[in-house]
């Protein structure tokens, strides 16, 4: 079974742009969560979609959004970027909500300059 | 709220040890999960292991012991005969198992424990 895939894996962007990045979860899996890690904040918590509706937020502003495909796929955005955007986004995927691990992609690494 | 804490920064360790890390958590929650990931140069975080909080029971998974007590709320994890591939970040992780209560399907990461295998 394919694992989570995550596009593009690497991104440099200005600031002030926005970006677009995309998951595809395993096959089967209908949650999905998305990540932030940054070496001074670690892994945080941005959200989650199931079903094409945003179930959980994090403490992010409203420049994070995200949406989900009736496929499950996922795809989360982030306008005005900053130079503290600067991280590795990473997507998670699991069968239902509260009930199953969470397994993850490789991640996007996005540079803001 | 959700809390993790792994105090260890950073471990180095000759190639056959046995090194455990230590995870202490802090929920509200009753019923929740406690994984460990690994999470390797390549960026991708690896599932290793996960407990329910309702079975205490200990396992041995191949190299791979846990050891979860709830009375003291930790989660420690050991790698037997440990190997220079086992060299990563390796992260606690906890989340709740209610829909209602927003901790499902949220990870609470600790800070991460580096560990360092050497020949």
């Amino acid at each position: 079974k394919a694992g989570v895939t995550q596009t593009p894996r690497y991104l440099i962007k200005t600031r002030g742009q926005q970006v677009t990045l995309s998951c595809s979860p395993i096959s089967g899996h209908r949650s999905v969560s998305w990540y932030q890690q940054t070496p001074g904040q670690g892994l945080q918590f941005l959200f989650e979609y199931f079903s094409e509706t945003q179930r959980n937020k994090g403490n992010f502003p409203g420049r994070f959004s995200g949406r989900q495909f009736s496929n499950s796929r996922s795809e989360m955005n982030v306008s005005t970027l900053e130079l503290g955007d600067s991280a590795l986004y990473l997507c998670a995927s699991s069968k239902d909500r509260g009930q199953g691990t969470q397994y993850f992609g490789p991640g996007t690494r996005l540079l803001v300059l | 709220a959700q809390k993790v804490t792994q105090a260890q920064t950073e471990i180095s360790v000759v190639e056959k040890e046995d090194v455990t890390l230590d995870c202490v958590y802090e929920t509200r929650d009753t019923t929740y999960y406690l994984f460990w990931y690994k999470q390797p140069p390549s960026g991708e975080l690896v599932f290793l292991i996960r407990r329910n909080s309702f079975d205490e029971q200990n396992e041995i998974s191949g190299r791979y012991s846990w050891n979860f007590q709830k009375s003291t709320s930790s989660f420690n994890f050991t790698i037997t005969a440990s190997q220079v591939v086992d060299s990563a970040v390796y992260f606690c992780a906890l989340s709740g198992t209610g829909i209602n209560t927003g901790t499902a399907s949220k990870l609470t990461f600790g800070t991460g424990t580096r560990l360092q295998v050497t020949l």
